[in-house]
């Protein structure tokens, strides 16, 4: 088992550039979450998406937009990108009914200039 | 007030030292409670887990909950440089679907 992949590892995008960040598991996990992790802020989630087919909004959605393809592939998607969204951002999946274990994946390192 | 407090450090200890880290909850619906280890520059990654009130040992680490004061707590035996990481405490919300709540992570160092 891979576990939760995350491409790509680095980014550097202009601003106004758009990309998507994708994320695979293959854990048959049914939730699957996108966080920001910023230096003093923790981790903060953007989306989730509690089963296929749904999606939520967490802290921080603004400027974000996610689909979640089908159960294994949960994409994050910059449409116009912008410096305050230089971060690193982890996947991180879920299997329902289960209340404390969430695994990660290794994350993706976007700079934003 | 957000829902879980956690001093972020750092945190800088002598080998073989006891480490304590701490977290505070405002709910105290919460059940699960739960610490995840993550090193520089990977995800984090669960270190242990503990429901309801009480002590949970796994090695050289020790997971305490008291709900009446609505505090958890992580401790660290005879610490190891390979313990240096973020620690994060994290609440499971009581209900189903929703995510995870993280403190913000304390940065451990330990030096030889």
């Amino acid at each position: 088992n891979a576990g939760v992949t995350q491409t790509p590892k680095f980014q550097v995008l202009k601003t106004g550039q758009s990309m998507t960040l994708q994320c695979a598991q293959d854990m048959n996990h049914n939730s699957m979450y996108w966080y920001r992790q910023d230096p003093g802020m923790g981790l903060r989630l953007i989306y989730y998406s509690a089963s296929e087919g749904t999606t939520d909004k967490g802290e921080v959605p603004n400027g974000y937009n996610v689909s979640r393809l089908n159960k294994r592939e949960f994409s994050l998607r910059l449409e116009s990108a912008a410096p305050s969204q230089t971060s690193v951002y982890f996947c991180a999946s879920h299997i329902t009914g289960s209340s404390y274990e969430q695994y990660f994946g290794p994350g993706t390192r976007l700079t934003v200039t | 007030q957000k829902e879980v407090e956690q001093d972020p450090g750092p945190l800088s200890v002598p080998e073989g030292a006891i480490v304590s880290l701490n977290c505070t909850y405002s709910n105290s619906a919460f059940q699960y409670f739960m610490w995840y280890r993550q090193y520089s520059r990977k995800g984090p990654e669960l270190l242990m887990y503990t429901y309801s009130s009480g002590n949970k040992e796994d090695g050289r680490f020790t997971a305490q909950v008291d709900k009446s004061s609505k505090y958890i707590s992580l401790f660290i035996r005879d610490s190891q440089p390979s313990d240096s990481a973020t620690y994060l405490c994290a609440i499971s919300p009581p209900q189903a679907g929703t995510a995870l709540i993280f403190g913000k992570g304390t940065t451990l160092s330990v030096s030889s």
